[in-house]
């Protein structure tokens, strides 16, 4: 069975603290993307990557980054939470065949900034 | 500026009837759509896909319909089951950039 794990299902954090979010999947797959949902506005891309150590901004990188050392493993940082990120965070993982697309997606982490 | 739209936040279909999910896009360049559901506390799962060269596809009691020329698309679940409850995102991909843009997600509530 495809896995794709966030580190925590949910994290309260200050404003102006930095927040690691971490995301492993078992797959194999090139691909690993990080996204943010919220109400009335969907599924927004935040950053993804191709391949070890590569990175590309998505729609609404601001003030985050991202950290792709191993192959299995994605991670997200706010380097100084603020409070409107507080958001359900979503990773997701898929093999380099981009034209279909078939995301596997984690559970999620729920931030709240406080 | 949203790419991909979702106008109705929700819908509320009794078991056994058909539900329509509807879908529209801005971008005409997209060429590959894509169907996801969400439950509580779940990540999103792929649920049926189209490319735009067909008009159609079928999977069991999911049929996902593209009209290019009004860039509309729509998921039919018939019967629709309770278990159907949950939200529904469409997707599309710009065939430039490969990058996957999701729509703002409809609440499906399949009642008895």
């Amino acid at each position: 069975d495809v896995k794709v794990t966030q580190s925590s299902r949910y994290l309260v954090k200050r404003t102006g603290e930095k927040v690691f979010l971490e995301c492993v999947q078992d797959m194999d797959h090139e691909n690993m993307f990080w996204y943010r949902q919220d109400p009335g506005l969907g599924l927004r891309l935040i950053y993804f990557s191709y391949d070890v150590k590569m990175k590309e901004k998505g729609d609404i990188p601001e003030g985050y980054s991202v950290s792709r050392e191993k192959k299995e493993r994605f991670s997200l940082i706010l380097e100084s939470a603020s409070t409107n990120q507080t958001s359900m965070y979503l990773c997701a993982s898929s093999y380099r065949d981009t034209r279909s697309q078939k995301l596997f997606f984690g559970s999620g982490t729920q931030l709240s900034v406080l | 500026d949203q790419q991909v739209k979702q106008n109705s936040p929700s819908l509320s279909v009794q078991e056994g009837r058909i539900s329509i999910l509807n879908c529209d896009y801005t971008n005409s360049m997209f060429d590959y759509f894509l169907w996801y559901k969400k439950y509580p506390a779940e990540g999103p799962t792929f649920l049926i896909s189209i490319s735009s060269i067909k008009d159609k596809n079928e999977d069991g009691r999911f049929t996902v319909f593209l009209n290019k020329s009004a860039k509309h698309l729509s998921l039919h679940i018939v019967p629709s089951q309770p278990g159907d409850s949950a939200v529904y995102f469409c997707a599309a991909i710009h065939p430039n950039t490969d990058k996957l843009i999701f729509g703002t997600g409809t609440r499906l509530q399949v009642f008895p």
